[in-house]
């Protein structure tokens, strides 16, 4: 295992359009977890999934956001209707209960909207 | 909410030189702690982590040190090197049922040669 995969690695799109992002965690940790990172700042928490459950999204996940893992194992975030406040980093992270959690982090999708 | 802050947003040390980066919490529930390094364009890397039952663990070349009494945080690298050079986060896990991690606005590390 390579650790967490995201992909693309970078988006350009035009204001408007729908884009949509993956992440692949580390195989054997069952949280999942979405960040979305400006220049200068620290991580932002946008939701995770226990599983395939969602279990908490952040207010700052608006309703153009959605984010599935359908099987428990892969996840997809979509931005609908982007607009230029949505470029950022989004960045992917996994964890396990066991091992002291290990939360590993992606490199992340840069979403620059035009 | 409440959210970890940096008490620096930029540290310059000589290379060769200790240095020491401080956080503040706010959470007093908080239960496990992660300093990151981030490289420009790439994902948080983690670097070492402490639960709240811990006020000292060292790693290779790193040391965090956990004030529960004051809500203070610092990373500690020794013998500093210019491959050190990022941005370095702390990260705070909420509690026993909360699995997110809260991070501060972090400090940008330049080792000077």
């Amino acid at each position: 295992d390579t650790g967490v995969s995201q992909d693309p690695r970078h988006k350009i799109t035009k204001r408007g359009q729908n884009v949509t992002f993956r992440c692949d965690p580390i195989s054997e940790h069952n949280r999942l977890y979405w960040y979305r990172q400006t220049l200068g700042q620290g991580p932002e928490f946008l939701t995770y999934f226990q599983n395939e459950a969602q279990l908490e999204k952040s207010r700052l996940l608006s309703d153009r956001f959605s984010a599935e893992r359908p099987k428990g194992s892969f996840s997809t975030l979509e931005i609908q209707r982007t607009e230029q406040g949505d470029s950022a980093m989004y960045l992917c992270a996994s964890s396990s209960d066991r091992a002291n959690y290990g939360y590993t982090f992606g490199s992340g999708t840069r979403l620059t909207v035009v | 909410g409440e959210s970890v802050g940096l008490h620096l947003p930029t540290l310059s040390v000589q290379e060769g030189d200790n240095s020491i980066i401080n956080c503040a919490y706010s959470n007093s529930a908080s239960d496990y702690f992660i300093w990151y390094k981030q490289e420009s364009g790439k994902g948080p890397q983690f670097i070492i982590d402490i639960r709240s039952n811990m006020d000292k663990r060292q790693g290779q070349r790193v040391t965090v040190l956990l004030n529960k009494t004051v809500k203070h945080l610092s990373l500690q690298i020794a013998a500093t090197q210019p491959g050190d050079s990022a941005v370095y986060f702390c990260a705070e896990k909420g509690g026993l049922n909360d699995y997110k991690l809260s991070f501060g606005a972090g400090t940008t590390v330049t080792v000077r040669a």
